[in-house]
């Protein structure tokens, strides 16, 4: 019953790979976001979808592409993976309430 | 562009004593501020959210201020417990949607 659950948890592969990582929200809620947390810890904004719908995209390589099926998923593909992207890629959701809640991250490693 | 600034970056202190934690912003036009707590390895919990026409939040042991003019926001916890170590972070919310977020305090409570 988890509220946001993101998977993998842990995602490690070899620099030039395509990936993907899932995100599902049970809570009913319109806006889902993409968050960055590099190896300083310091988290950034990415994506916000709203209904399924993009609504911020900061600068971001457009290797990274994300897509929301339904308004209950937003996914993240990254294609041509660099050294750089090695980061917790954070998902989150913003409720009636105007608290975001977040997934417990998913930690890629690219080797 | 909204920056978020977190003071001190790290603090180490007894169990049992009160403790502030800053927050400032640089663009006072927010929507809310919201505080988190992130644990190693895991995603953000929300402790508190402030709406901007709000001046302080409490919950349990924990109150946060807000001075919306000046830019700047507290942590307050009080009686503080093992438990509350944890890296605590400060986030903003402005004209769009997603959060922009301080670098966050390292707190460890010494038993």
């Amino acid at each position: 019953d988890t509220a946001v659950s993101q998977t993998p948890k842990y995602l490690v592969t070899q620099m030039g790979n395509d990936k993907s990582i899932k995100c599902e929200q049970n809570l009913g809620h319109d806006t889902m976001y993409w968050y960055k947390q590099d190896s300083k810890k310091f988290l950034k904004i990415m994506f916000s979808y709203n209904n399924k719908e993009l609504i911020i995209n900061e600068t971001v390589p457009n290797r990274f592409s994300p897509k929301s099926p339904d308004k209950a998923h937003l996914n993240l593909h990254i294609n041509s993976l660099e050294l750089g992207d090695s980061a917790v890629y954070f998902c989150a959701s913003l409720g009636k309430d105007y608290i975001q809640y977040f997934g417990a991250g998913t930690r890629l490693s690219v080797l | 562009k909204q920056e978020v600034t977190q003071i001190p970056a790290a603090l180490s202190v007894p169990e049992g004593e009160n403790l502030v934690l800053n927050c400032s912003f640089t663009d006072s036009a927010i929507y809310n501020l919201q505080w988190f707590r992130q644990d190693p390895g895991k995603g953000l919990t929300s402790l508190l959210l402030i709406q901007s026409s709000q001046r302080e939040q409490t919950s349990g042991r924990l109150n946060a201020s807000l001075d919306k003019s000046s830019g700047r926001s507290t942590l307050y916890i009080a009686a503080s417990q093992p438990g509350d170590s944890a890296t605590y972070l400060c986030a903003v919310r402005g004209g769009a949607d997603g959060l922009t977020f301080g670098k966050g305090t390292h707190l460890i409570i010494q038993p």
